[in-house]
């Protein structure tokens, strides 16, 4: 079955410390990966994706995420998180073909920073 | 530039009765696709509209339809409406038709329904 795990509902960390939000995946093919965030009462906005090439993707707002594909994942990694970093995050791959492509999403990972 | 757009932000309804939801994509956007993302979960996919032709459907009863006018704006109508279908729903614009292109969607601020 084609999916995508995070496996952290909520994620703390210290203003300053790096980040980690995991992010697991299971389709068939190459995936197309992206990472979203949604900050409270409004929509949900693009960090980046992959889609080939280099396995470390650059993002909005100095994120950054690492692709394996031995491992099926594509962790989001900031080195030095902020307090307006907290926010839910998710991981979302494309998965089916032709017209039955989808996008399909994790659950979300809250992270929430600390000052 | 004005980002998407979504109608009306908040909306409670009773059951049985039926709800329509609008949405205005990104200025020279053909693709929207619609999701419904209940508290504490992530989206889930309900359609997809490209060029005005539904180009996908996610795991949702008859209820739920949807459809694309001439200028890409598109609306999602709700029948018969059911407590579980209480949720933020969210309406995304992409050039093409995102996950064949891998181009990222811009999503709109959502419509809150709250059917008692």
């Amino acid at each position: 079955a084609q999916s995508v795990a995070q496996p952290e509902d909520q994620v703390n960390v210290a203003e300053g410390n790096p980040l980690t939000v995991k992010c697991t995946y299971s389709v068939s093919g190459n995936p197309y990966l992206f990472w979203y965030v949604q900050y409270p009462n409004r929509g949900l906005q693009f960090l980046l994706k992959y889609i080939t090439g280099d396995n470390l993707v650059k993002g909005s707002y100095g994120f950054e995420a690492e692709f394996n594909k031995s491992q099926t994942s594509f962790h989001l990694k900031k080195p030095s998180a902020l307090v307006s970093d907290s926010a839910l995050y998710f991981c979302a791959v494309r998965a089916g073909a032709g017209n039955n492509r989808k996008l399909i999403w994790g659950l979300g990972t809250s992270l929430a920073v600390n000052p | 530039d004005a980002g998407v757009t979504q109608s009306p932000t908040h909306l409670i309804k009773t059951r049985g009765q039926q709800v329509t939801l609008r949405c205005s994509p990104i200025s020279g956007h053909k693709s929207v696709s619609w999701y419904q993302q209940v508290l504490g979960q992530g989206p889930q996919f309900i359609f997809q509209y490209y060029e005005k032709e539904e180009r996908g459907r996610g795991n949702f009863p008859d209820r739920f339809s949807a459809r694309q006018f001439p200028n890409y704006s598109s609306e999602l109508n709700v029948n018969a409406l059911l407590l579980g279908d209480s949720a933020l729903y969210l309406c995304a614009s992409s050039l093409l038709i995102a996950e064949l292109a891998g181009n990222e969607q811009f999503f709109g601020p959502g419509t809150r329904l709250t059917v008692l």
